[in-house]
């Protein structure tokens, strides 16, 4: 199975900052990886599929990068609704396996 | 609105089953995997298994081999996923998402959610 991570498991912003959030793989992933949002009582929403394309209708200052196994999720200024919890996941074999989560919250 | 809806929360004892159901709505199952997605209170995204809804074929992750079943009736667009022998640990949030290929089999729809309370 491919194991997922995160970093950091905790990210304190404010309204403005720049936030940058990581995932690695523990194998090669190509370009297999999507990035969701989620906010507290709600399903989880798309954001980035395909390591660095954005979900239509999703604002532009979220941004995916990198391949292989290494990645980052870049928010360029934070909004106050980008308030949530980020998970990526990887898409390329089974089991499907999500990285454990960051939350971004008020510092 | 393209949706998928899924079936009220459900308190069940240990040892009990549960059927969670997952009708799309404004599309048709077609090539896409559906995929179950588990989250216990708190804690993270945990990937349970997938239903192809042409063929009926399935998988599922390695923890749920043996107690979880993964069904559908494309007459209803409706996807179930049923969970035996229920233990207190089985209580979360159970997900339906589908997989779209067209993005790189991301899960661009979800469900609402189907909140599972397993309790004596």
């Amino acid at each position: 199975d491919i194991q997922m991570t995160q970093s950091p498991s905790s990210v304190p912003a404010s309204v403005g900052d720049r936030v940058t959030i990581t995932c690695r793989a523990s194998q090669g992933l190509s370009s297999w990886l999507a990035w969701y949002q989620q906010k507290p009582g709600t399903a989880p929403k798309l954001l980035i599929y395909a390591a660095s394309s954005l979900q239509s209708g999703v604002p532009s200052r979220f941004s995916g990068s990198g391949s292989g196994t290494t990645f980052t999720l870049t928010i360029s200024s934070l909004q106050p609704e980008d308030f949530a919890t980020y998970f990526c996941q990887q898409t390329q074999s089974f089991p499907r396996t999500f990285g454990p989560g960051t939350k971004v919250h008020l510092k | 609105q393209v949706q998928l809806e899924q079936s009220g929360a459900e308190v069940k004892k240990p040892g009990a089953s549960v059927k969670v159901s997952c009708k799309a709505s404004e599309f048709t199952f077609n090539g896409d995997y559906l995929h179950w997605v588990r989250q216990a209170p708190g804690q993270g995204l945990e990937w349970m298994g997938w239903i192809d809804p042409n063929t009926g074929d399935t998988g599922s992750a390695q923890k749920f081999q043996g107690r979880v079943t993964m069904t559908r009736d494309t007459s209803i667009n409706t996807a179930y996923m049923e969970l035996s022998r229920l233990r207190s640990d089985d209580t979360g949030v159970y997900f339906c998402a589908r997989e779209s290929s067209g993005h790189y089999d991301a899960f661009d729809i979800w469900g609402q959610g189907t909140m599972v309370t397993v309790s004596s």
